[in-house]
């Protein structure tokens, strides 16, 4: 069965610092992998995904992740932190090439010091 | 183009009554997702609708959960009897049709629906 772990439930970074959430899945086939981030009272953000070719991607608001294979890791980065970025992130994976469900990791809250 | 929609946002019943969550897709999507993040935890599959056709509701937790999606349009979720440990919230997302969900066509979420169950 599918699994994403992220080991880290709270991160504190001061605003301009930059920010790497870890994520590390486990999955028998190729993974399609996800970064989903809440910002108090919305829904669920797509920030940026994973189904092959190039292992980093770009997404919105300044993120990236890169693949891992070997790591079975797919980490979210960004170079410099907005006051803005302070919420939840949610990695997951989901079954490639099926229309099947995700599975989500525990989530990661961040908050971004003045 | 208005997005996943959940009504209510929030709510608080009795243990042992009757709650009924709604989530509106994006227009045009034929996928509706359910899920539910317990107290701080991972957020969990519960079904997946393909238009008014359930197609997997392998999450659901027990028979107190009933979901319906007449029409294909809007869904429903229904806890009867609540207990204590639904608590928690409740996520809608939707995507377009096609087989390769999640390989080519993204998964909107709606904001969810807080239950506390007291």
């Amino acid at each position: 069965a599918q699994s994403v772990t992220q080991p880290d439930i709270h991160i504190t970074v001061s605003e301009g610092a930059s920010l790497e959430l870890r994520c590390n899945y486990s999955y028998g086939a190729t993974p399609y992998l996800f970064w989903y981030v809440q910002s108090p009272g919305q829904g669920l953000q797509l920030l940026l995904k994973y189904f092959s070719g190039d292992t980093l991607v770009q997404g919105i608001k300044g993120f990236e992740a890169e693949f891992k294979r070997s790591q079975s890791s797919f980490n979210l980065r960004k170079p410099s932190v907005h006051w803005s970025d302070a919420a939840e992130y949610f990695c997951a994976v989901g079954e490639s090439g099926s229309a099947r469900q995700l599975t989500f990791g525990s989530g990661t809250q961040l908050t971004v010091l003045p | 183009e208005a997005g996943v929609t959940q009504f209510p946002s929030h709510s608080v019943i009795e243990k042992g009554q009757t709650v009924t969550l709604r989530c509106d897709p994006i227009s045009g999507h034929d996928n509706l997702y359910w899920y539910r993040r317990v107290m701080g935890k991972e957020i969990k599959f519960l079904l997946h609708f393909v238009k008014e056709s359930k197609q997997d509701e392998s999450g659901m937790p027990n028979n107190r959960f009933l979901a319906e999606r007449t029409g294909g349009t809007y869904s429903t979720l229904k806890v009867q009897p609540a207990e204590l440990e639904d608590s928690g919230v409740y996520f809608c997302a939707s995507s377009k049709q096609g087989a390769k969900i999640f390989g080519n066509t993204e998964a909107f979420f709606g904001q969810g629906t807080r239950l506390t169950v007291v």
